[in-house]
């Protein structure tokens, strides 16, 4: 079975901390992906990666940044946290751009105070 | 770009029931994937089933089916025989052929014994 596994579960941060969000999976897929999910809007795709050191932005990277340098992990770094990052945080791998199936980590809850 | 919309924001179903769940997109594009993701509480987002656009036949998964309806660009699910576990938030997601993923708002499902 792949595994997608998040550094973890739940996190309280302060505003204005950095804040590391860990990602790995252990199916060697090329793409790895981090949404943020809130009530209401779904998931929306933060940035996405489809190989080591490449990513790519996606729907609102801003205040966020990401690193993949092995391609079994991909993090996710909020450089200063805010209020307006409190969220629940989910990694995703898949192997290719079809039909494949995408794999899902159990999610970090993020609470900025 | 492409939008995806689940009008139903909760659903409830008897167990053993049947129940459908709707979900729509826009696109401009003619090939692309379509797929339902099921969210238990507390749990990790699972793949439900997929659906090839240039497939014409629905796609099924025991008791999770589709209608498909390219032309009028709607994609719902059928869940038949409902159980407890089956539970969660469902989200519909469209996959463009260069492989971005656009996800529903999310349709949450009430069993009831």
């Amino acid at each position: 079975d792949v595994k997608v596994t998040q550094s973890s579960r739940y996190l309280v941060k302060r505003t204005g901390e950095k804040v590391f969000l860990e990602c790995v999976q252990d199916m060697d897929h090329e793409n790895m992906f981090w949404y943020r999910q809130d009530p209401g809007l779904g998931l929306r795709l933060i940035y996405f990666s489809y190989d080591v050191k490449m990513k790519e932005k996606g729907d609102i990277p801003e205040g966020y940044s990401v690193s993949r340098e092995k391609k079994e992990r991909f993090s996710l770094i909020l450089e200063s946290a805010s209020t307006n990052q409190t969220s629940m945080y989910l990694c995703a791998s898949r192997e290719g751009q079809g039909p494949e199936t995408q794999y899902f980590g159990p999610g970090t809850r993020l609470l900025v105070l | 770009a492409q939008t995806v919309t689940q009008s139903q924001p909760e659903m409830s179903v008897q167990e053993a029931e049947t129940v459908t769940l709707s979900c729509t997109y826009d696109t401009s594009e003619s090939d692309y994937y379509l797929f339902w993701y099921k969210q238990p509480p507390s749990r990790q987002m699972i793949l439900v089933i997929r659906q090839e656009a240039y497939k014409q036949q629905n796609a099924t998964e025991n008791r999770f089916s589709v209608n498909f309806q390219k032309a009028a660009k709607s994609f719902s699910l059928k869940i038949s025989d409902s159980q407890l576990g089956d539970a969660a938030m469902y989200f519909c997601a469209y996959r463009s052929r260069a492989g971005k993923s656009t996800f529903g708002d999310g349709t949450t499902l009430t069993v009831k014994p």
